[in-house]
């Protein structure tokens, strides 16, 4: 029972361009959402998160998005660069529970971007 | 040191054998968290102890599993009689376990059984 689904496992595009993410989930509980970096050899790294109570939570080159009523977030990374080059997971949980830190992780996907 | 640490980082061992591993987390954190990711999978959750206490384990896949933080600081996450699907990635995470802090996730031990 796949909780949190990245269905494209990978993603490639040009420097400069913009790379979109995208992560559904299931479970109508889960009202935090995070999406995870990582790159080969190391543990993910936080990126960003957004609350349930909000759709859109921008830092910097990175912008998620959040439709609660389609159960679907992306990530917008513009402009891309090349040393965005990582594994990318989506991550949720319910922030009601007794952890945050108690995620439920997408598969992941790959992006690469070109020079 | 100034992230988590886990040790060792890559471990082999036979079927059968008992295996221990190592999270050291950042200074200060009281929420500690294991993890274990196979291949192609994203992470899944194992285990969270808030100070010395296992507050849930419920991703614990079977009591072949355990883990411990007596002192509420360094954890060691420990495996009897290891089966060839225990291979994977272990990672361990801290956070200070309030409100939405982050998970900061250490670099993994690969494990490997033979």
């Amino acid at each position: 029972d796949q909780q949190v689904k990245q269905n494209s496992p990978s993603l490639s595009v040009q420097e400069g361009r913009i790379s979109i993410l995208n992560c559904d989930y299931t479970n109508s509980m889960f009202d935090y959402f995070l999406w995870y970096k990582k790159y080969p050899a190391e543990g993910p790294t936080f990126l960003i998160s957004i609350s349930s109570i909000k759709d859109k939570n921008e830092d910097g080159r990175f912008t998620v998005f959040l439709n609660k009523s389609a159960k679907h977030l992306s990530l917008h990374i513009v402009p891309s660069q090349p040393g965005d080059s990582a594994v990318y997971f989506c991550a949720a949980t319910s922030a009601g529970g007794t952890s945050y830190g108690k995620l439920t992780f997408g598969q992941g996907t790959i992006l690469t971007v070109h020079p | 040191g100034a992230g988590v640490s886990q040790t060792p980082s890559n471990k082999v061992t036979e079927k059968g054998k008992y295996v221990e591993l190592r999270c050291d987390p950042i200074s200060g954190h009281t929420a500690l968290y294991w993890y274990r990711q196979s291949l192609g999978q994203g992470p899944e959750f194992l285990i969270y102890f808030q100070g010395t206490g296992a507050a849930d384990d419920s991703g614990l896949p079977n009591d072949r599993f355990f883990a411990v933080r007596p002192e509420g600081s360094v954890s060691t996450l420990k495996i009897q009689r290891t089966e060839r699907g225990d291979s994977a990635v272990y990672l361990c995470a801290s956070s200070w376990g309030r409100g939405n802090s982050p998970l900061h996730f250490g670099n993994g031990t690969r494990l490997t059984v033979t």
